[in-house]
């Protein structure tokens, strides 16, 4: 059965540095969405994209984000400068025209 | 907006104890319900879901029923096993475009001791 593959699993980085965190949809899906959870709290919305282009965000995805399908397969998420507040795990999720979603295993995003 | 509201946990439980999970909901439109659940360290897995109001998911011995009347989607499972320790997160999705996102509640952590 086709998953969602996030890479990498675990990633750490320094404050003020940028990430780009890679997601693998199933392929014949059309919509892609980003989450987050931070430690022990619930998960929250950060961003949809549907035919290239973001469908609808949420305040936490402000100027620092970005998200991009550079090719067939492939949907990134960039945060251009990190901040220790952007710790927490970055799930990826995408679906087809029905309401359910197939999420990914997640990144545990670390900025020290 | 939406919005879901689980019970606060943690729930301790002995082994082949009866759970219930309780969640309502708000909703503008006519969502989808789900329950997911994330094992210690793991992503999130889809334990089951319903789209319409009456509409039983079920699976691994779990179920929830959609109550429109009530707004709730309920978790129960009759036996629980220590394996079915995990964070049970309630969550839904309008049914209106397909790019609807998907709100969670808080989550109900769940330990099941032997």
């Amino acid at each position: 059965e086709p998953e969602v593959t996030q890479t990498p699993s675990h990633q750490v980085t320094q404050m003020g540095q940028e990430v780009i965190l890679r997601c693998v949809p199933i392929s014949n899906h059309l919509y892609f969405y980003w989450y987050r959870q931070i430690l022990g709290q619930k998960v929250e919305f950060l961003v949809s994209f549907y035919n290239n282009e973001i469908s609808e965000k949420s305040e936490i995805f402000d100027d620092q984000f970005s998200v991009e399908r550079p090719d067939g397969s492939n949907f990134t998420l960039k945060i251009r400068s990190t901040k220790l507040e952007d710790s927490a795990m970055y799930f990826c999720a995408s679906s087809p025209t029905t309401p359910t979603d197939d999420f990914g295993p997640g990144t545990r995003l670390t900025v020290t | 907006g939406n919005s879901v509201t689980q019970m606060e946990g943690p729930v301790t439980l002995s082994e082949e104890a009866f759970l219930t999970i309780n969640c309502t909901y708000t909703a503008t439109g006519y969502p989808s319900l789900f329950w997911y659940v994330q094992y210690p360290g793991e992503g999130l897995q889809l334990l089951l879901k319903a789209t319409k109001a009456d509409d039983k998911g079920s699976n691994k011995g779990f179920e929830a029923t959609y109550r429109k009347e009530t707004t709730s989607f309920h978790l129960e499972k009759g036996s629980v096993q220590v394996s079915d320790s995990a964070v049970y997160f309630c969550a839904l999705k309008e049914n209106s475009g397909g790019y609807q996102k998907v709100t969670f509640g808080t989550g109900t952590k769940l330990q099941v001791i032997p």
